[in-house]
């Protein structure tokens, strides 16, 4: 069975620009989550969809904006960006937003903003 | 406050011996879960091992166990008989069961781990 799936794997942008990214769950997990990794810290939660509705929001701007498709993929867009959105950024797929429900992290997309 | 804490920023140990990750917690929610994954420079995060808060034992897997000490509010991860290959970072995390942020999870700073020969 495929893992969670991301892409691009590398992205270099620049300031002012949007990107759009993008991730596969696992089939049969239905909620996905995305997290900011910013390089020497731990990931921080952007957001949670399940079931093609938002679950959670984490401590971002505006500029940040998720959707989920019916077939449970989904897309993280970062508008007018900033040097400091250069990050790894990490998608978690899960069966369901349930108390003990396991997380698959994909490989990441490691974007840069020059 | 924190709500992850992981003291350590970097860790050497002998290949084959054991070591310990250290990693505190902090929250008032009675229902939670601990998580422990391992990011090698490759960037995936991969999932180690999971200690429920009502779990009366403490969890292992493999090579991995995790010391669950409930009023300390700590949960550290064992890693017996290193092998070179665990060189990476290692990231506590905690999802809070009663929260209004689905299933989020929060994560501590990191410690790297380095096995040597």
């Amino acid at each position: 069975d495929a893992g969670v799936t991301q892409s691009p794997t590398h992205l270099i942008k620049t300031r002012g620009q949007h990107v759009t990214l993008r991730c596969s769950p696992i089939s049969g997990h239905k909620s996905v989550s995305w997290y900011q990794q910013v390089l020497g810290q731990g990931p921080q939660f952007i957001f949670q969809y399940y079931e093609k509705e938002e679950r959670g929001r984490g401590n971002f701007p505006d500029r940040f904006s998720a959707r989920q498709f019916p077939n449970y993929s989904s897309e993280l867009n970062v508008n007018a960006l900033l040097l400091g959105d250069s990050a790894l950024y990490l998608c978690a797929s899960s069966l369901g937003p349930g108390a003990h429900a396991g997380y698959t992290f994909g490989s990441g997309t490691r974007l840069t903003v020059v | 406050a924190q709500k992850i804490t992981q003291t350590q920023p970097g860790m050497f140990v002998q290949e084959k011996e054991a070591v310990t990750l250290d990693c505190t917690y902090d929250t008032s929610d009675p229902s939670y879960g601990l998580f422990w994954y391992k990011q090698p420079s490759s960037g995936e995060m991969i999932f180690l091992i999971y200690q429920g808060s009502y779990d009366q034992q403490n969890a292992t897997e493999g090579r991995y166990s995790l010391n669950f000490q409930k009023a300390r509010k700590s949960a550290n991860l064992v890693i017996s008989a290193s092998q070179l290959g665990d060189s990476a970072m290692y990231f506590c995390a905690m999802r809070e069961d009663n929260n209004n942020a689905g299933n989020m999870l929060t994560f501590g700073g990191g410690t790297r781990l380095m096995v040597k020969p």
